[in-house]
C-alpha cells in the first residue's frame, strides 16, 4: 500500500538548469497539493491540481515555476531557469476528496531536495 | 492573509517532561491540523481539530481548539525521546492548508 512517492528525494542542479520533480498521489487521490519548505519552516503552498486541471496556483511564483497533472502519470513540478533561490525541499500531498482543506488529511510525500549550485 | 504563529521555536527537554506547544492567529480556521516531520521525511498527520472548543487525546498527546478557533495547542505528557521532531500546525484556508513555522522539540534522554 504505496503512500505519496517522489523522486528524485535529491536533484542537483547548476543555475540555468531545468528541474523536473515529481510527484505519484496515494492509490485512489486525485487531488494533489505542492509545498516548499525552506530550512526550519513551514510548508508554502505552491499549487493545488485535479487531474488534468490547475485549481489554484496563488502560491506558485509568476515566472519560471509551472505544474501539471495529467490524465496518466505522475504530478509534475518544473523549474526552469533555476536559481540559488529555489534551493528547498519541496513536497507534494494528495487527498482523495477536497471538500474543506482543512478538513481533510493530506498525505505527504518524504520531499525533494533541491539544491542549485 | 492569514498566518499562524507557533510558539516556542524551539523546545529541548528532559525524558519525562511535560510541554505544551502553541498555535496562535488572528484569524478563525474552520479547523486544524497537527503535523509532526522528522528529518528528510514528510510531515505526518497527528489530528485534525474541528470544533471551538474540541480537546482530542492521541496517548500521550493532548491536542486543544480554542473556542474561537483562533488557536491551538499541543500538550506531550512524560515525553521521550521519540517524540524528537519538528511539529507543525496548519488551518484550512480556502483551497490551501496554512502552516507555521514549527516548533523543534528534542528530548534527551
Amino acid at each position: 500500500n504505496a503512500g505519496v512517492m517522489q523522486n528524485p528525494r535529491h536533484l542537483v542542479r547548476r543555475r540555468g538548469q531545468e528541474a523536473r520533480l515529481r510527484c505519484s498521489p496515494m492509490k485512489g487521490h486525485s487531488h494533489v497539493y505542492w509545498y516548499r519548505q525552506l530550512p526550519e519552516e513551514g510548508l508554502k503552498f505552491m499549487v493545488y491540481l485535479q487531474k488534468e486541471n490547475i485549481i489554484d496556483e496563488s502560491g506558485m511564483p509568476k515566472e519560471r515555476f509551472s505544474a501539471e497533472f495529467p490524465k496518466e502519470g505522475p504530478s509534475i513540478l518544473r523549474i526552469q531557469q533555476v536559481v540559488r533561490g529555489d534551493s528547498a525541499a519541496y513536497f507534494c500531498a494528495s487527498s482523495p476528496y477536497h471538500g474543506q482543506v482543512g478538513n481533510q488529511p493530506q498525505h505527504f510525500g518524504d520531499g525533494t531536495r533541491l539544491s542549485i549550485l | 492573509t492569514q498566518l499562524l504563529e507557533q510558539s516556542p521555536q524551539f523546545l529541548s527537554i528532559q525524558e519525562g517532561e511535560n510541554l505544551t506547544v502553541y498555535c496562535n492567529s488572528s484569524s478563525v480556521f474552520s479547523s486544524l491540523q497537527w503535523y509532526r516531520q522528522e528529518p528528510g521525511e514528510g510531515p505526518v498527520l497527528l489530528v485534525t481539530v474541528v470544533t471551538g472548543g474540541e480537546v482530542k487525546k492521541l496517548k500521550r498527546l493532548t491536542f486543544q481548539f480554542g473556542d474561537a478557533r483562533k488557536d491551538s495547542s499541543l500538550h506531550i505528557t512524560a515525553a521521550q525521546p521519540g517524540d524528537t521532531g519538528l511539529y507543525l500546525c496548519a488551518g484550512g484556508g480556502g483551497n490551501k492548508l496554512v502552516f507555521g513555522a514549527g516548533t523543534i522539540l528534542r528530548v534527551k534522554s
